[in-house]
């Protein structure tokens, strides 16, 4: 049973540092792995979506990566600001699968 | 193209009351799931539904709750008898393919029971 773990829990950082969220995962036979953002009373947004033979992407500010072998995924944000600030969950797609298996998130401050 | 569309955003109810919850998909959209989100948690997965059918129902209560997703007409989570448990967000997503990388996600319904 895939489970998928989000370390920290919550992450209060000054503005303009450069931060890293960890995503991990039990078994590595995934699909794909995607990033969201969640604003509070708000819906989800995907940020990253990366497939099983993909190593990492990039939007803008943010690069996510994804080692399969090790069962992590590492969600980098440069220079942060406090727009930034969200819950950021993690959720893998097993292989033929339609079910999205969540992290319970890490939520972020960014302090002006 | 209007995204996933959910009505209402925000549900009160008293216990032992229903609640019906709302999920119209992207258009072209034939496939439905609909996730719950305890506070403090992520999202679990409850049903996954194409027009007229449930397709797998495994994440959802056997007891109370029911969803259906018509040949016309929004899609529908329906909790009858509402315990302070139930409170909670409830996500829905549409797709055009059965595949985990091309749900589109609506705003939610919070569901506050008294």
């Amino acid at each position: 049973k895939q489970e998928v773990t989000q370390i920290p829990a919550a992450l209060s950082v000054p503005e303009g540092e450069n931060l890293v969220l960890n995503c991990s995962f039990t078994d590595s036979a995934i699909y794909n792995l995607q990033w969201f953002r969640q604003d509070p009373g708000k819906g989800l947004t995907s940020l990253l979506l990366i497939q099983s033979s993909q190593r990492e992407q990039t939007s803008g500010r943010l690069n996510a990566s994804l080692d399969k072998s090790s069962g992590r995924s590492t969600l980098y944000i440069a220079a942060s600001q406090p727009g930034d600030s969200a819950t950021y969950l993690c959720a893998v797609g097993m292989d033929s699968n339609y079910q999205l298996i969540w992290g319970a998130g890490t939520k972020l401050i960014i302090k002006p | 193209n209007a995204g996933v569309m959910q009505n209402p955003r925000h549900l009160v109810r008293r216990r032992g009351q229903e609640a019906r919850l709302r999920c119209s998909p992207m258009k072209g959209h034939s496939h439905v799931y609909w996730y719950r989100q305890l506070p403090e948690e992520g999202l679990k997965f409850m049903v996954y539904l194409q027009k007229e059918n449930i397709i797998d129902e495994s994440g959802m209560p056997k007891e109370r709750f029911s969803a259906e997703f018509p040949k016309e007409g929004p899609s529908i989570l329906r909790i009858q008898q509402v315990v302070r448990g139930d409170s909670a967000a409830y996500f829905c997503a549409s797709s055009t393919y059965r595949v985990a990388d091309t749900q589109y996600f609506g705003p939610g319904t919070r569901l506050t029971v008294l």
